[in-house]
Parts: structure tokens; sequence; C-alpha cells
């Protein structure tokens, strides 16, 4: 598509639920990133995919997050058991390999996730 | 460790006037990235202009212009011709030279645009 796409845009739900949140990133873009904007901060980094694997999964903060891209395209952000400290804005961000932040290098608008 | 520190967290300028918002990082490397970013409403993550350090001419993007003051530590942007749309959440943010996707980013300053 021309940009990445993130759905769904707000998504509330109760604690101890599972939750899925997906990102389409642009056609082409092979490295896909998964970050989280705690309100009043800055985005922090959760995951980084590089194709279909995971190539640098160090910033997720526990076992409760896990995320998948099975094709290489769309991927899915699964956070299980959910707590009210989850809540927060997740972007998705896509580029070409080889390219990083500030060059070539595309943020959805996120989904707000509402933990209650 | 590396830190970004905006310490405005608010501020505000008349249409057509020039702001200036401030942001100061604390390093020990000697090459990285700077960025500013503006975040919207639509909370899309839009980059407005880049610097890298080891460049000494600040950089430039139309009414965007920075001041990249390397031994001070300091990495301000001037936004002149303030326009109704330029309202929006800026954060600066500091990349390390051997990572792709690994930033520290300031607190962000909310900058409101008054007609």
């Amino acid at each position: 598509g021309a940009g990445v796409s993130q759905t769904p845009s707000n998504k509330v739900t109760e604690k101890g639920k599972y939750v899925e949140l997906r990102c389409d990133p642009i056609s082409g873009h092979t490295a896909l990133y998964w970050y989280r904007q705690s309100l009043g901060q800055g985005p922090e980094f959760l995951i980084y995919f590089q194709g279909t694997g995971a190539a640098d999964d160090s910033g997720l903060p526990n076992d409760r997050f896990f995320a998948v891209r099975p094709e290489g395209s769309v991927s899915t952000l699964k956070i299980q058991r959910t707590e009210r400290g989850d809540s927060a804005v997740y972007l998705c961000a896509s580029s070409l390999t080889g390219t990083g932040v500030g060059y070539g290098y595309t943020f959805g608008s996120g989904t707000r996730l509402t933990v209650v | 460790a590396q830190t970004v520190t905006q310490s405005q967290p608010e501020m505000s300028v008349q249409e057509a006037e020039t702001v200036t918002l401030s942001c100061t990082y604390d390093t020990s490397e000697s090459d990285y990235y700077l960025f500013w970013y503006k975040q919207p409403p639509s909370r899309q993550m839009i980059l407005v202009i880049r610097q890298e350090a080891y460049k000494q001419q600040n950089a430039t993007e139309n009414r965007f212009s920075v001041n990249f003051q390397k031994a001070a530590k300091s990495f301000s942007l001037k936004i002149s011709d303030s326009q109704l749309g330029d309202a929006a959440m800026y954060f600066c943010a500091y990349r390390f030279m051997d990572s792709n996707y690994q930033l520290i980013w300031g607190a962000g300053t909310k900058l409101i645009i008054k007609p």
C-alpha cells in the first residue's frame, strides 16, 4: 500500500484479555519494526523483523508479548493477559533493507490500546 | 548512557512568526544521527529534519532549520513562518551510528499555533 496501515486504530480491552494488533507495511519493504509509545514519551523499540524472521526482539518487555510475520509482509503483535500498564500507542514502521530511521523509514498511525 | 532532553513541554507561537524548540543530548560517541520528528493528532511520526553529526553544516528543509552545536550537545529546531498545520508534538531523537532502529527520544514539546 501507499503507507503503513495499522488496525484497529483504537482498541479497548479488559484486564486479562488477549489482543492482536495488525500492521500492514509499505509494499516491498522487507524490514518491519514495532514500537510502544506511552503517554508523554517517545516510542520505545519492541521488535524488528527482516523478512519473516525476528532479527531483534530485545525490546519485548516480557513473555506476554509476541509478534509474528509469517509471509514477510503483514505483522501481528500479540499481547496475552493484558495489564493496565500495557495501555499505550503501538506504532509500526517499515523500511527497505539497509535503511534506517530517518532514511526512507515510514511510521504508521498506531493503535491506541486501552486496558481497563 | 545516552539521553535526550527537551526542556520545553509546551510552546506557543503566533501564526507566521518564528519559534525555536530546544533539545540537548548527552553522548560519548563522536558519530551519530539526530532527528526532529513531528507527531500530529493522527499519531503518525513524520520526519521533519535530520542531521548527521559528522556534518558541520546545519540542515535545512524549507521553513525548518536546525542549530547543531556538537560541542555543546545542542540540537534546536527553528520553524519560520509558522503555519496552523505545524501544530503538533515535536520529538527530538538520537540514533546510534551502528543501529538502524534504536533511538533515544526526548519527551516531546507540544507546539501550539495561535491564529
